[in-house]
């Protein structure tokens, strides 16, 4: 079976510092890698995602994600936190390329600080 | 193009009433899907259409959950009757064959009270 653990329900770092939201992940098969982030009242939106390509993910607004098969993480990250940061941030895995079924973590709320 | 749609954003029923949540998927997207996030867990997969066919449904909580995708266009999740712990965010999302980027729509907030 497929799982997500996040670490860290709540992180808080000051603006311009680094930003680092920790997953790791349980698969047996090789997995395709997610983080989405849910800005106040709003949907889902993809940040970044891993699929057997590149290890190193670039995504969106500044964000990119390392995949470590190794230490089976998915870590990511942003050099300076910026204020329009602050959201709540989901890592999750899949498994399949037919089902494409979402298997998430709790969830990460990120605050920045001024 | 337009995004996935939910209606509504909000509804707030009682217990043992019947609500009817849609989703309305990016034109074209054959696979639609629909998670729920119960306040404090983590989002979890409730079913996967594509087109009009059930794939996966092993997500479904119980028989009063009950999923339809008319023509492969838009879905509907009827939950009846509801329960207290039916309460949390419910979410649609839709993508095309082959594309592990879904487009999640914003949620329909549902509280049973």
């Amino acid at each position: 079976a497929q799982s997500v653990t996040q670490l860290g329900s709540h992180v808080s770092v000051s603006e311009g510092a680094l930003v680092l939201l920790r997953c790791n992940y349980s698969s047996s098969v090789p997995p395709y890698l997610f983080w989405y982030v849910q800005y106040p009242n709003q949907g889902l939106q993809l940040l970044l995602k891993y699929t057997s390509a590149a290890t190193l993910v670039k995504g969106i607004n500044g964000f990119e994600a390392e995949f470590k098969k190794s230490e089976t993480s998915f870590h990511l990250t942003k050099p300076s936190a910026h204020m329009s940061d602050a959201a709540e941030y989901f890592c999750a895995v899949s498994r399949s390329s037919n089902t494409g079924k979402l298997i998430f973590g709790q969830g990460t709320t990120l605050q920045v600080k001024p | 193009e337009a995004g996935v749609t939910q209606f509504p954003s909000h509804s707030v029923i009682e217990k043992g009433q019947t609500v009817t949540l849609r989703c309305d998927p990016i034109s074209g997207h054959d696979n639609l899907y629909w998670y729920r996030r119960v306040m404090g867990k983590e989002i979890k997969f409730l079913l996967h259409f594509v087109k009009e066919s059930k794939q996966d449904e092993s997500g479904m909580p119980n028989n009063r959950f009950l999923a339809e995708r008319t023509g492969g266009t838009y879905s509907t999740l009827k939950v009846q009757p509801a329960e207290l712990e039916d309460s949390g965010v419910y979410f649609c999302a839709s993508s095309s064959r082959g594309n592990y980027g879904y487009t999640f729509g914003s949620g329909t907030r549902l509280t049973v009270v």
